[in-house]
């Protein structure tokens, strides 16, 4: 097991560009979350999924943020247009649900993966 | 989900024990404890989880009041490599809602 695969670890772009962050969760996890860390606001919640579908992209800052499933083993993050503000690192995870004696427990574990280091000059 | 209360920061000395409190007065029958840990620049790390039972694995202890109104976490012998900030969690059983939200967790710093 992999674990949960974030592409590009860096990136550093210019303020106006696109910018798409990619994530590959761990086979067989059922729901995906995007956050988003800084300094300033610590590590915050974008949007999540389930089964693919968005859940609650309530997290989202604005419009130039989006985010897509198209199918269970990949997801992007894009940001268009990209702000200095912007720069942060962003984390993928996944979630798979707890198993007590063989049953479902009621609990769940996140997963995530490495982050991708966003820089906005 | 019930809303979490840590210290900012602790000191422990390497090879002593690190106990990180939590308080989470407003926790209901159904809402599990979880905790994480981040270390530098790494995403989060879950570490253990309970419901009204101490819990006990190979990374940590978790000791939750009878009143499950606050917790425990236990590092029993800590190492340099334990220092991160450490967040605690509470959130129901799993259905429809798989909101996961962090606070500002406590930074525990491992003196040598």
């Amino acid at each position: 097991d992999a674990g949960v695969i974030q592409s590009p670890r860096h990136e550093v772009t210019e303020m106006g560009q696109e910018v798409t962050l990619r994530c590959k969760p761990i086979s067989g996890h059922d729901y995906l979350f995007w956050y988003r860390q800084t300094m300033m606001r610590g590590l915050e919640l974008l949007i999540y999924f389930n089964n693919n579908v968005p859940i609650d992209d309530s997290g989202m800052p604005e419009d130039r943020f989006s985010a897509k499933m198209p199918n269970a083993s990949f997801s992007t993050l894009k940001i268009q247009p990209s702000e200095p503000r912007d720069s942060a690192v962003y984390f993928c995870a996944s979630s798979r649900p707890l198993l007590s004696l063989g049953y479902p427990s009621g609990a769940n574990v996140l997963t995530f993966g490495a982050g991708s280091r966003l820089t906005v000059l | 989900d019930a809303k979490t209360t840590q210290p900012p920061s602790m000191d422990c000395a390497e090879g002593r024990a690190a106990n990180l409190p939590c308080n989470h007065s407003t926790i209901s029958g159904n809402e599990y404890v979880y905790w994480y840990r981040q270390i530098h620049s790494q995403g989060p790390q879950y570490i253990i989880h309970g419901l009204k039972n101490n819990e006990t694995n190979e990374m940590a202890s978790l000791i939750i009041t009878e009143d499950r109104k606050s917790s425990t976490l236990i590092l029993p012998h800590a190492t340099l490599r334990d220092t991160a900030v450490y967040y605690c969690i509470v959130r129901g059983r799993s259905g429809g809602y798989q909101k996961v939200t962090f606070g500002t967790g406590t930074k525990l710093q491992v003196i040598p």
